[in-house]
């Protein structure tokens, strides 16, 4: 299993372009989210889905659109890329919220976009 | 105030040495406290979950009380390959929502 990917490793954005971030799990998870995170501020999550189909906001969504066409993929887009979003963004997949306590609690991780927005 | 509280560190910990880590929380109503690694530049992965009653996975001794809200991280015996930084994570009531809140992460470096 190649767990969580994400593409591409480093980005370098003008003000005002738009992009996608790609994100992938083939652990047949449902659930899919993703984070920013920024020095001293912790991870923050941005959008998530409990499966293909659904999406809903987290903590920033402003300025990011998501859709979850499949159980596999998760794609984050910037809509006009602005400098306040740079930062690392993190995709993560876990298993559904019905599967059990200890199973749906671990999440797991993709290695991560370095964004900059200049 | 931070939902997730943690002291940024570093802690500087010679090998051998015993170092722990606290975490508060502000929301009563979380329900499930974990505790992640994040090694520089990489992704954060679980390192262990954080029971009631306490719970020890080798040289890791995890802690919560629930009724001054914090939880707590003992590392025994540090090795050198025990330098990252440890995020502190907790989850609200089950709403099948999954969301994890994330401290910011105490940076603990061992050496030799």
């Amino acid at each position: 299993n190649a767990g969580v990917t994400q593409t591409p490793k480093f980005q370098v954005l003008k003000t005002g372009q738009s992009m996608t971030l790609q994100c992938a799990q083939d652990m047949n998870h449902e659930y899919m989210s993703w984070y920013r995170q920024d020095p001293g501020m912790g991870l923050r999550l941005i959008h998530y889905s409990v499966g293909a189909g659904i999406t809903d906001q987290g903590e920033v969504p402003n300025g990011y659109n998501v859709s979850r066409s499949t159980t596999e993929d998760f794609p984050l887009r910037l809509l006009s890329a602005a400098p306040s979003q740079t930062s690392v963004y993190f995709c993560a997949s876990s298993y559904s919220v019905t599967s059990g306590r200890a199973r749906g609690n671990e999440q797991f991780f993709g290695p991560g976009t370095r964004l900059t927005v200049l | 105030r931070k939902e997730v509280e943690q002291d940024p560190g570093p802690f500087n910990v010679p090998e051998g040495a015993t170092v722990a880590f606290n975490c508060t929380y502000s929301n009563s109503a979380s329900q499930s406290f974990f505790w992640y690694r994040q090694d520089c530049r990489k992704e954060p992965k679980l390192l262990m979950s954080v029971y009631s009653s306490g719970n020890e996975d080798g040289r890791f001794t995890a802690q919560l009380n629930r009724a001054s809200q914090y939880i707590s991280l003992l590392i025994r015996d540090s090795k050198l390959s025990d330098s990252a930084t440890y995020l502190c994570v907790v989850n609200l009531k089950d709403t099948g929502r999954r969301a994890l809140t994330f401290g910011s992460g105490t940076r603990l470096q061992v050496q030799p």
